[in-house]
């Protein structure tokens, strides 16, 4: 079965702090896809970030970063130097391979305060 | 580029009542998808269209609920009589890789804006 995890539901900082979204997952496939997703006010879902199971190296992108170990089956989420705009609802999602649907997590509520 | 459009943004009915929510998808994108968030939960896979085909709708969540894609382009979710735990965000994504199993799952979704569902 596959299940993901994020343990925050709310989180809360002050602009220009930095910030990490934690993502645990579970599966017994040996290929499969990792996903963020970002829901900011206007309600849909904004694609972040694909990674599969084999490659492990960690993705910076701007102010985004993302660490992938499989060891502890996560994939985390940092938001260096906040800022308002980051404000969001962030999904973090498990698709296996060969699979029509993505699992996602509960979410978790960034408010990023000015 | 349009994206995806989901329209009604929010619909409000009484129990027993019947709802329509409809999907247009990224023009070209032969896969659709509809999932659903209720309150506070996870977002949860109903179903996948690959033209006017079902391809998965192992997440319907019974026969209340009857998705359509009559061409292969827009797509309807109806829910027929909707009950209290049918509210919810329902959402509709597309993707235009088409269904290939040496890249299956490697998807990348595009989602509306969603339906928001309040049944009472």
């Amino acid at each position: 079965a596959q299940k993901v995890t994020q343990a925050q539901t709310e989180i809360s900082v002050v602009e220009k702090e930095d910030v990490t979204l934690d993502c645990v997952y579970e599966t017994r496939d040996t290929t499969y896809y990792l996903f963020w997703y970002k829901q900011p006010p206007s309600g849909e879902l904004v694609f972040l970030i694909r990674r599969n199971s084999f490659d492990e190296q960690n993705e910076i992108s701007g102010r985004y970063s993302w660490n992938f170990q499989k060891s502890t089956s996560s994939f985390n989420f940092t938001i260096t130097a906040s800022q308002v705009v980051d404000s969001a609802v962030y999904f973090c999602a498990l698709n296996r391979a060969g699979a029509n649907n993505l699992f996602f997590g509960t979410g978790t509520r960034l408010t990023v305060i000015p | 580029e349009a994206g995806v459009t989901q329209f009604p943004s929010h619909s409000v009915i009484e129990k027993g009542q019947t709802v329509t929510l409809r999907c247009d998808p990224i023009s070209g994108h032969d896969n659709l998808y509809w999932y659903r968030r209720v309150m506070g939960k996870e977002i949860k896979f109903l179903l996948h269209f690959v033209k006017e085909s079902k391809q998965d709708e192992s997440g319907m969540p019974n026969n209340r609920f009857l998705a359509e894609r009559t061409g292969g382009t827009y797509s309807t979710l109806k829910v027929q009589p909707a009950e209290l735990e049918d509210s919810g965000v329902y959402f509709c994504a597309s993707s235009q890789d088409p269904r290939d199993r040496t890249r299956s799952g490697a998807n990348v979704l595009t989602f509306g804006a969603g339906s928001r569902l309040t049944v009472l």
